[in-house]
């Protein structure tokens, strides 16, 4: 197992434009998570997924945003009608069904809106 | 709601120097608390991590303890290297399952 995995590493795109962004978790983990993290900050949560299931979203998560987990293995973000504010970088997280555990996180995707 | 505060950065430090980075934390229940690490261009790395009072987590000879009655988790290294450059989190976990709720980081930089 090669950890978590996120494609693609870098995305620039035109305002308005759609963005999708992929996440492929360590197999044996059952959550998932998603996090945004903008240039001198912390990451900020934006959801995350028991197996297949959507469990809690941020109230950052506008209605342009949405995650899916089908199948509850891979992950995909996707971003419709892209903004400038939406530049940042999308780190995706996974870990076991243990408490006190922490995440195993990816190398992000940093999207650029132009 | 559960929150961390980080020392503000840039730390800068010669090679050989003690480093503290300050973490206090503010949560309900019993969290656990983590140190992540980021290298430039990479993801964030689990350094350390304490699951309850007076425990002490370690790595790399980075050390950390929870402190439940001043609620901190201050990060020290005896002796830094200059591939200890880097952004420090300071993160917890509230009771149960809840999320990983992050500082703004601290950026250390080390000289040689």
């Amino acid at each position: 197992d090669t950890g978590v995995s996120q494609n693609p590493r870098h995305k620039i795109t035109k305002r308005g434009q759609n963005v999708t962004f992929r996440c492929d978790p360590i197999s044996e983990h059952n959550r998932l998570y998603w996090y945004r993290q903008t240039l001198g900050q912390g990451p900020e949560f934006l959801t995350y997924f028991q197996n297949e299931a959507q469990l809690e979203k941020s109230r950052l998560l506008s209605d342009r945003f949405s995650a899916e987990r089908p199948k509850g293995s891979f992950s995909t973000l996707e971003i419709q009608r892209t903004e400038q504010g939406d530049s940042a970088m999308y780190l995706c997280a996974s870990s076991q069904d243990t408490l006190n555990y922490g995440y195993t996180f990816g190398s992000g995707t940093r999207l650029t809106v132009v | 709601g559960n929150s961390v505060t980080q020392m503000e950065g840039p730390v800068t430090l010669s090679e050989e120097a003690f480093l503290t980075i300050n973490c206090t934390y503010t949560a309900t229940g019993y969290p656990s608390l983590f140190w992540y690490v980021q290298y430039p261009g990479e993801g964030l790395q689990l350094l350390l991590k304490a699951t309850k009072a007076d425990d002490k987590g370690s790595n790399k000879g980075f050390e950390a303890t929870y402190r439940k009655e001043t609620t901190s988790f201050h990060l020290e290294k005896g002796s830094v290297q200059v591939s200890d450059s880097a952004v420090y989190f300071c993160a917890l976990r509230g009771t149960g399952f809840q999320k990983l709720v992050f500082g703004t980081g601290t950026r250390l930089l080390v000289s040689p």
